[in-house]
């Protein structure tokens, strides 16, 4: 069974240290997509990527995240400077499209983050 | 904009009762999709069903049935004779399908179904 891979699956870490969360997306998908979960906000849409290129980050505070594509297999997620209130399980979710032969999106198992 | 509106917080019922989902949606576009994702205690998003706006024919998968009405914008989720097992949280979710401004999943707040035994 095909999976998108999250690492790490918990992280603890200080205020202002920096955060990177990784993603390997299923081989094959096009397009990759980080979501934000919290009791108070539901999940949240940050950024997406359709063959790498960033499409949307529109859902991200620019001045302290950053999501990249280095290359097909990895996407990740960084912050920097952290603050407690990014303390959050972050999902990373890949997909071919919606389109004839499209597949729905399938999503990682999260990186719950805590910020103290 | 669309929006996903599941006004349902939280449900309990006692096994084998059947219970319904409700998800309302709001979208200007004629094209979309719609979807049902469950998260179980363990936090994972399963997907469960996509459907498209043009095939408003219900769908039965065992114990699972959705019914798709474009008239009420509602696509709502039975399960019957539910389990504890199904015990989760569950999540509607909208996407426009313009593949040029990419297809990102808009969620509702999801329900928290509790079954007991």
């Amino acid at each position: 069974d095909a999976r998108v891979t999250q690492t790490p699956r918990h992280k603890v870490t200080e205020m202002g240290q920096e955060v990177t969360m990784r993603c390997q997306p299923i081989l094959g998908h096009n397009t990759v997509f980080w979501y934000r979960q919290t009791m108070m906000q539901g999940l949240e849409l940050l950024a997406y990527f359709r063959n790498r290129a960033p499409l949307d980050d529109s859902g991200m505070p620019k001045d302290r995240f950053s999501a990249e594509m280095p290359d097909a297999t990895l996407a990740t997620l960084k912050i920097q400077p952290s603050e407690p209130r990014d303390s959050a399980v972050y999902f990373c979710a890949s997909g071919l499209g919606l389109g004839q032969g499209s597949s729905p999106l399938h999503f990682g198992n999260g990186t719950r983050l805590t910020v103290t | 904009a669309q929006k996903v509106t599941q006004a349902q917080t939280e449900i309990s019922v006692v096994e084998k009762e059947d219970v319904t989902l409700d998800c309302v949606y709001e979208t200007r576009d004629t094209t979309y999709y719609l979807f049902w994702y469950k998260q179980p205690p363990s936090g994972e998003l399963v997907f469960l069903i996509r459907r498209n706006s043009f095939d408003e024919q219900n769908e039965i998968s065992g114990r699972y049935s959705w019914n798709f009405q474009k008239s009420t914008s509602s696509f709502n989720f039975t399960i019957t004779a539910s389990q504890v097992v199904d015990s989760a949280v569950y999540f509607c979710a909208l996407s426009e399908a313009d593949s040029n401004s990419g297809y990102a999943l808009n969620f509702g707040k999801g329900t928290s179904l509790l079954v007991t035994p």
